[in-house]
């Protein structure tokens, strides 16, 4: 049972433009959310999070927005650079320190 | 400061064979995490360890095993390999939040 879900396994978009990456997720009880970039034959990197008592938290071109009500979050990356090409994982968490859920990726191609 | 290690970066294992997939943090977190990660998937919590002397299963634990007598160790380990074991192992630590991931090991079971 997939309770983190990413729908788009893929997404290409052009330098410089913006890219948005969406997550889902089914267990109201997750109040922490995490996204991380994972190049090939490395381990994922940590990019941002947000806690459910916040719908927004950014760090530089990264933005992370959190819908509660809909169980859904996205990241925004503003302007899209060729280093951003990665695969993307969102993960939640019903606390800081246990179990993490992951999504199963989404690849993003920037495109020069 | 080297964050996590891990080792071997690379096995191929035959069916019923054993080993220990090794993971060392020099951040003094107190929680490790094990992860797998199969082919177009994401990646499934197999154990994880609150503290020294502290473990839990996570959503795939079967056919694996923990221990974690020091902070800095958390050896997972693989009794009766089989085929459906084959994938990429991922170890991470976490001082509560943010999770610090090591380079993985590819596992190949024949």
């Amino acid at each position: 049972d997939q309770q983190v879900k990413q729908n788009s396994p893929s997404l290409s978009v052009q330098e410089g433009r913006i890219s948005i990456l969406n997550c889902d997720y089914t267990n109201s009880m997750f109040d922490y959310f995490l996204w991380y970039k994972k190049y090939p034959a490395e381990g994922p990197t940590f990019l941002i999070s947000i806690s459910s008592i916040k719908d927004k938290n950014e760090d530089g071109r990264f933005t992370v927005f959190l819908n509660k009500s809909a169980k859904h979050l996205s990241l925004h990356i503003v302007p899209s650079q060729p280093g951003d090409s990665a695969v993307y994982f969102c993960a939640a968490s019903p606390n800081t320190g246990n179990q993490f859920y992951f999504g199963t990726g989404t690849s993003l191609t920037v495109i020069p | 400061n080297a964050g996590v290690t891990q080792t071997p970066k690379f096995r191929i294992l035959k069916i019923g064979q054993s080993m220990t997939l090794q993971c060392t943090q020099d951040m003094n977190h107190n929680y490790m995490y094990w992860y797998r990660q199969d082919p177009g998937m994401g990646l499934k919590l197999i154990y994880y360890s609150v503290g020294a002397g502290i473990t839990d299963k996570g959503e795939v634990p079967n056919g694996y095993n923990v221990s974690r007598s020091t902070t800095e160790d958390f050896p997972l380990r693989l009794e009766l390999a089989a085929p459906s074991q084959t994938s990429v192992y991922f170890c991470a630590s976490s001082p509560g939040g943010t999770q610090y991931f090591g380079p993985g090991t590819r596992l190949t079971v024949l």
